[in-house]
Protein backbone atom coordinates (compact mmCIF):
# COMPACT_ATOMS: atom_id res chain seq x y z
CA UNK A 1 0.00 0.00 0.00
CA UNK A 2 1.27 3.52 -0.65
CA UNK A 3 1.49 5.23 2.48
CA UNK A 4 3.75 7.77 4.44
CA UNK A 5 4.17 6.64 8.09
CA UNK A 6 5.39 8.81 10.96
CA UNK A 7 6.57 7.64 14.18
CA UNK A 8 5.57 8.41 17.19
CA UNK A 9 1.70 9.07 16.74
CA UNK A 10 2.13 10.70 20.13
CA UNK A 11 4.75 12.18 21.86
CA UNK A 12 4.63 14.54 25.40
CA UNK A 13 8.00 15.83 26.20
CA UNK A 14 9.83 18.51 28.41
CA UNK A 15 11.27 21.60 27.33
CA UNK A 16 14.75 21.52 26.24
CA UNK A 17 15.00 17.53 25.40
CA UNK A 18 15.91 17.10 21.89
CA UNK A 19 13.39 14.99 19.85
CA UNK A 20 13.23 12.85 16.38
CA UNK A 21 10.08 12.40 14.45
CA UNK A 22 10.57 10.09 11.51
CA UNK A 23 8.87 10.12 8.22
CA UNK A 24 9.18 7.20 5.88
CA UNK A 25 7.61 6.90 2.29
CA UNK A 26 7.33 3.97 0.00
CA UNK A 27 6.16 5.40 -3.44
CA UNK A 28 9.29 6.71 -4.49
CA UNK A 29 8.46 10.24 -4.09
CA UNK A 30 11.26 13.06 -4.57
CA UNK A 31 9.69 15.63 -3.24
CA UNK A 32 8.64 15.29 0.67
CA UNK A 33 7.48 18.15 3.32
CA UNK A 34 6.56 18.86 6.84
CA UNK A 35 3.45 20.64 8.04
CA UNK A 36 2.27 21.81 11.22
CA UNK A 37 -1.63 22.37 12.00
CA UNK A 38 -2.44 24.59 14.41
CA UNK A 39 -6.44 25.39 15.11
CA UNK A 40 -7.54 28.41 13.50
CA UNK A 41 -4.24 28.37 10.93
CA UNK A 42 -4.67 25.72 8.98
CA UNK A 43 -1.13 23.92 8.11
CA UNK A 44 1.77 25.82 7.91
CA UNK A 45 5.07 24.36 5.93
CA UNK A 46 8.20 23.90 8.50
CA UNK A 47 10.82 22.66 5.92
CA UNK A 48 10.82 20.66 2.67
CA UNK A 49 13.28 18.71 0.47
CA UNK A 50 13.39 18.50 -3.40
CA UNK A 51 15.17 15.41 -3.30
CA UNK A 52 18.44 13.95 -1.75
CA UNK A 53 20.45 16.25 0.17
CA UNK A 54 18.48 19.08 -0.94
CA UNK A 55 16.41 20.91 1.71
CA UNK A 56 15.15 24.26 2.58
CA UNK A 57 13.43 26.41 4.63
CA UNK A 58 9.59 26.83 4.51
CA UNK A 59 7.31 29.46 6.27
CA UNK A 60 7.78 28.53 9.94
CA UNK A 61 11.73 26.81 9.98
CA UNK A 62 12.48 28.08 13.38
CA UNK A 63 13.21 25.35 15.73
CA UNK A 64 13.55 23.02 13.32
CA UNK A 65 16.16 20.87 11.31
CA UNK A 66 15.70 18.09 8.85
CA UNK A 67 18.19 16.13 6.87
CA UNK A 68 17.30 13.44 3.62
CA UNK A 69 20.16 11.13 3.78
CA UNK A 70 17.92 8.65 1.87
CA UNK A 71 15.20 8.85 -0.94
CA UNK A 72 12.25 7.29 1.27
CA UNK A 73 13.25 9.18 4.88
CA UNK A 74 12.12 12.66 6.04
CA UNK A 75 13.19 12.73 9.73
CA UNK A 76 12.30 16.30 11.40
CA UNK A 77 14.83 17.06 14.60
CA UNK A 78 13.56 19.48 17.84
CA UNK A 79 16.85 20.27 19.04
CA UNK A 80 15.98 22.02 21.87
CA UNK A 81 11.78 21.74 22.10
CA UNK A 82 10.00 24.45 23.73
CA UNK A 83 6.12 25.29 24.00
CA UNK A 84 5.01 26.79 21.68
CA UNK A 85 6.29 23.82 19.23
CA UNK A 86 3.33 21.92 20.49
CA UNK A 87 1.36 21.04 17.67
CA UNK A 88 0.29 18.55 15.90
CA UNK A 89 2.82 17.34 12.57
CA UNK A 90 2.01 15.57 9.20
CA UNK A 91 4.84 15.11 6.94
CA UNK A 92 3.81 14.57 3.60
CA UNK A 93 5.46 13.32 -0.38
CA UNK A 94 4.38 14.29 -3.73
CA UNK A 95 6.00 13.60 -7.10
CA UNK A 96 8.03 16.52 -7.93
CA UNK A 97 7.56 18.44 -11.26
CA UNK A 98 3.97 17.90 -11.82
CA UNK A 99 1.98 20.98 -11.40
CA UNK A 100 -1.45 19.56 -10.80
CA UNK A 101 -0.28 16.53 -8.24
CA UNK A 102 -1.07 16.76 -4.40
CA UNK A 103 0.04 15.30 -1.33
CA UNK A 104 0.45 12.22 0.80
CA UNK A 105 0.22 12.80 4.16
CA UNK A 106 1.49 10.72 6.70
CA UNK A 107 -1.65 10.50 9.93
CA UNK A 108 0.40 12.87 11.71
CA UNK A 109 2.45 13.47 15.11
CA UNK A 110 0.97 14.52 18.44
CA UNK A 111 3.43 16.88 20.13
CA UNK A 112 3.48 18.45 23.92
CA UNK A 113 6.25 20.13 24.72
CA UNK A 114 5.57 20.82 28.87
CA UNK B 1 2.72 34.55 -0.80
CA UNK B 2 -0.15 33.33 -1.69
CA UNK B 3 -2.89 33.73 1.08
CA UNK B 4 -5.65 31.48 1.49
CA UNK B 5 -8.70 32.19 3.26
CA UNK B 6 -11.89 29.62 3.84
CA UNK B 7 -15.19 30.09 5.12
CA UNK B 8 -17.00 28.88 7.05
CA UNK B 9 -14.69 27.60 10.16
CA UNK B 10 -17.57 25.62 11.17
CA UNK B 11 -20.63 23.93 9.40
CA UNK B 12 -23.56 21.68 10.41
CA UNK B 13 -26.27 20.14 7.90
CA UNK B 14 -28.94 17.90 8.26
CA UNK B 15 -27.99 14.96 6.51
CA UNK B 16 -29.43 14.92 2.67
CA UNK B 17 -29.10 18.56 2.76
CA UNK B 18 -25.91 19.72 0.38
CA UNK B 19 -22.66 21.35 1.93
CA UNK B 20 -21.20 24.48 0.29
CA UNK B 21 -17.74 25.65 1.28
CA UNK B 22 -15.57 28.60 -0.24
CA UNK B 23 -12.57 29.75 -0.38
CA UNK B 24 -10.34 32.86 -1.86
CA UNK B 25 -6.80 32.89 -2.82
CA UNK B 26 -4.63 35.92 -3.74
CA UNK B 27 -2.21 35.48 -6.25
CA UNK B 28 -4.05 35.13 -10.04
CA UNK B 29 -1.23 33.03 -10.84
CA UNK B 30 -1.91 30.21 -8.61
CA UNK B 31 -2.61 27.14 -11.05
CA UNK B 32 -4.10 24.06 -9.26
CA UNK B 33 -6.19 23.93 -6.02
CA UNK B 34 -6.33 20.64 -4.25
CA UNK B 35 -9.36 19.65 -1.78
CA UNK B 36 -8.40 17.91 1.25
CA UNK B 37 -10.50 15.60 3.90
CA UNK B 38 -9.17 14.86 7.54
CA UNK B 39 -11.24 12.40 9.30
CA UNK B 40 -10.74 12.10 13.31
CA UNK B 41 -6.85 10.88 14.30
CA UNK B 42 -6.02 11.03 10.41
CA UNK B 43 -3.88 13.00 8.10
CA UNK B 44 -5.33 14.79 5.29
CA UNK B 45 -6.43 12.92 2.49
CA UNK B 46 -6.65 14.81 -1.03
CA UNK B 47 -10.69 14.03 -2.68
CA UNK B 48 -11.03 16.10 -5.22
CA UNK B 49 -9.05 19.11 -7.15
CA UNK B 50 -9.12 21.72 -9.87
CA UNK B 51 -6.41 23.05 -12.52
CA UNK B 52 -7.19 26.74 -13.41
CA UNK B 53 -8.17 26.09 -17.11
CA UNK B 54 -11.12 23.92 -15.56
CA UNK B 55 -14.42 25.89 -14.44
CA UNK B 56 -15.68 22.71 -12.69
CA UNK B 57 -15.37 19.05 -12.05
CA UNK B 58 -17.30 16.89 -10.36
CA UNK B 59 -16.87 13.38 -8.54
CA UNK B 60 -20.02 11.62 -7.47
CA UNK B 61 -21.32 13.38 -4.82
CA UNK B 62 -18.67 16.12 -4.76
CA UNK B 63 -17.75 18.95 -7.20
CA UNK B 64 -15.32 22.04 -7.10
CA UNK B 65 -15.85 25.03 -8.65
CA UNK B 66 -13.20 27.82 -9.65
CA UNK B 67 -13.69 31.32 -10.55
CA UNK B 68 -10.45 32.31 -11.71
CA UNK B 69 -11.42 36.24 -12.33
CA UNK B 70 -13.16 36.53 -8.54
CA UNK B 71 -10.08 34.30 -7.57
CA UNK B 72 -12.25 31.88 -5.32
CA UNK B 73 -13.19 28.20 -5.65
CA UNK B 74 -15.55 26.06 -3.48
CA UNK B 75 -16.12 22.70 -2.75
CA UNK B 76 -19.64 21.26 -3.15
CA UNK B 77 -20.97 17.78 -1.63
CA UNK B 78 -24.46 16.74 -2.13
CA UNK B 79 -26.74 14.57 -0.19
CA UNK B 80 -24.14 14.34 2.96
CA UNK B 81 -23.94 11.40 4.55
CA UNK B 82 -22.36 10.96 8.45
CA UNK B 83 -19.43 9.54 7.12
CA UNK B 84 -18.94 12.75 5.21
CA UNK B 85 -18.30 14.91 9.05
CA UNK B 86 -14.75 15.84 8.87
CA UNK B 87 -12.65 18.59 8.66
CA UNK B 88 -11.90 19.93 5.01
CA UNK B 89 -9.20 22.20 3.70
CA UNK B 90 -8.60 23.48 0.29
CA UNK B 91 -5.54 24.89 -0.89
CA UNK B 92 -3.75 26.49 -3.86
CA UNK B 93 -0.25 25.97 -5.40
CA UNK B 94 2.32 28.43 -4.87
CA UNK B 95 2.88 30.23 -8.29
CA UNK B 96 6.86 30.12 -7.82
CA UNK B 97 6.83 26.19 -6.74
CA UNK B 98 4.42 24.56 -7.68
CA UNK B 99 5.53 21.73 -5.23
CA UNK B 100 4.34 23.78 -2.45
CA UNK B 101 0.65 24.67 -1.35
CA UNK B 102 -0.39 27.28 0.57
CA UNK B 103 -3.63 25.90 2.84
CA UNK B 104 -7.15 27.29 3.81
CA UNK B 105 -7.70 27.11 7.97
CA UNK B 106 -10.34 24.32 7.75
CA UNK B 107 -13.86 23.85 7.71
CA UNK B 108 -15.30 21.66 10.25
CA UNK B 109 -18.35 19.65 8.64
CA UNK B 110 -21.00 18.34 10.95
CA UNK B 111 -23.58 15.98 9.30
CA UNK B 112 -26.22 15.11 11.92
CA UNK B 113 -28.57 11.64 11.32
Amino acid sequence: EAQVTQNPRYLITVTGKKLTVTCSQNMNHEYMSWYRQDPGLGLRQIYYSMNVEVTDKGDVPEGYKVSRKEKRNFPLILESPSPNQTSLYFCASKVTGQSDYGYTFGSGTRLTVV
Amino acid sequence: GENVEQHPSTLSVQEGDSAVIKCTYSDSASNYFPWYKQELGKGPQLIIDIRSNVGEKKDQRIAVTLNKTAKHFSLHITETQPEDSAVYFCAASSPRDFNKFYFGSGTKLNVKP
